[in-house]
């Protein structure tokens, strides 16, 4: 069973610039969440997609934006990049059809983004 | 306004030893609470989790308490192992299936040897 992947694991951009990282989910999970982790800070969280359709959004601005994919995969775009977008962006999937709660979201690695 | 507290931010442990992480809470609205685990380089892994309706769960070594009327809740782990040195984040949320969890900072625990 494959986990969370992430991409890339490093990234360097200039403020203005756009950006957009990558979210592989585990096997059989059909939902993704995103979460921004600033140096110190705990993850806060950015949206959800479920079967494609964002479905929730936390107190980010309309300049994060998402996808998923058929595959369930997932990008998180972020335009007019900010010096305070600098952080770790953690990816998580989870499986609506468990049993189990949402709660038990699987995450990857993070992207570290530094923005100069 | 941080609705998820950890005024830990770091804690050390003798191996063998209890080791207790504090979180505090100010949503009375929180009905769902989580710990995750997070090692450097990986994302966090869940570790246990407890309903509003119960005041203590337990698994294994780990057993998280809930004193609600405190909006309190702490994470026991014994005996404490070298492995568990990490950074341990209390999350919370409103609903069993709500898709924003709210993190608290996280505590970072070392066991010593």
């Amino acid at each position: 069973e494959t986990g969370v992947t992430q991409s890339p694991t490093h990234l360097i951009k200039t403020r203005g610039q756009q950006v957009t990282l990558r979210c592989s989910s585990q096997s059989g999970h059909n939902t993704v969440s995103w979460y921004q982790q600033a140096l110190g800070q705990g993850p806060q969280f950015i949206f959800q997609y479920y079967r494609e359709e964002e479905n929730g959004r936390g107190n980010f601005p309309p300049r994060f934006s998402g996808l998923q994919f058929p595959n369930y995969s997932s990008e998180l775009n972020v335009n007019a990049l900010e010096l305070d977008d600098s952080a770790l962006y953690l990816c998580a999937s989870s499986s609506a059809s468990q049993t189990k709660s949402f709660y038990e979201q699987y995450f990857g690695p993070g992207t570290r983004l530094t923005v100069t | 306004d941080q609705q998820v507290k950890q005024n830990s931010p770091s804690l050390s442990v003798q191996e063998g030893r209890i080791s207790i992480l504090n979180c505090d809470y100010t949503n009375s609205m929180f009905d769902y609470f989580l710990w995750y685990k997070k090692y450097p380089a990986e994302g966090p892994t869940f570790l246990i989790s407890i309903s509003s309706i119960k005041d203590k769960n337990e698994d294994g070594r780990f057993t998280v308490f809930l004193n609600k009327s405190a909006k309190h809740l702490s994470l026991h782990i014994v005996p404490s192992q070298p492995g568990d040195s990490a950074v341990y984040f209390c999350a919370a949320s409103t609903r069993p299936r709500d898709d924003k969890i709210i993190f608290g900072k996280g505590t970072r625990l070392h066991i010593l040897p």
